[in-house]
């Protein structure tokens, strides 16, 4: 099946700062990528649509100035989550459809446990 | 509202002892039906992809099924390395997934 990888897998941080989470997709072009994020014994819950060479497309209830996406490349896809507090601290995961039709399979990357102290 | 709901939420099966996990849904104009693994602290791992009512499709010991209502995968003589989540996914405009049935085959 296509690859999709995510950086860093886990990463700690303090309160007020920012982090960068990667995802890539390695062996396809990805012009639309998923971001989601899935809190313990819970489903993974859509945060938004990442669209190359245009805006990202926020879920209600998702804060897209906290939330930042940026599809720089059919390849990467960035989300940053900026001034980051405790309840931020989440499982966050990506996914691509190697089609390049968002209703198609999607292939998920293996997450990136961000934990905010 | 469109919902995905899974049973059950867990279930422990001896090894060899085969079973069916549930996922039914009220979408419309439902556009396919996936199920994806999931070990703990990692991303889902695609399964199966289901796009109409009477499609089957077969992959080593498990076996999903699609209706107009629901799905099944069903699971054959199991082996303690399909404990799992199991998840379940539709796609109308955009994909939802249910909670997942957490799934340990005991040896």
């Amino acid at each position: 099946g296509a690859v999709v990888s995510q950086h860093p897998s886990r990463v700690i941080c303090k309160s007020g700062t920012s982090v960068k989470i990667e995802c890539r997709s390695l062996d396809f072009q990805a012009t639309t990528m998923f971001w989601y994020r899935q809190f313990p014994k819970q489903s993974l819950m859509l945060m938004a649509t990442s669209n190359e060479g245009s805006k990202a497309t926020y879920e209600q209830g998702v804060e897209k100035d906290k939330f930042l996406i940026n599809h720089a490349s059919l390849t990467l896809s960035t989300l940053t989550v900026t001034s980051a507090h405790p309840e931020d601290s989440s499982f966050y995961i990506c996914s691509a459809p190697p089609s390049g039709r968002a209703s198609d399979t999607q292939y998920f990357g293996p997450g990136t446990r961000l934990t905010v102290l | 509202e469109d919902q995905v709901t899974q049973s059950p939420e867990a279930l422990r099966l001896q090894e060899g002892e085969s079973s069916s996990l549930n996922c039914s849904y009220t979408v419309s104009g439902l556009r396919g039906l996936f199920w994806y693994r999931q070990d703990p602290g990692k991303g889902p791992e695609f399964l199966f992809t289901l796009y109409s009512a009477g499609e089957e499709k077969e992959k080593e010991r498990l076996k999903a099924t699609l209706t107009k209502k629901e799905s099944f995968l069903h699971i054959t003589a199991p082996k303690p390395e399909d404990s799992a989540t199991y998840l379940c996914a539709v796609m109308r405009d955009k994909i939802i997934f249910g909670k997942g049935t957490r799934l340990h085959i005991l040896p």
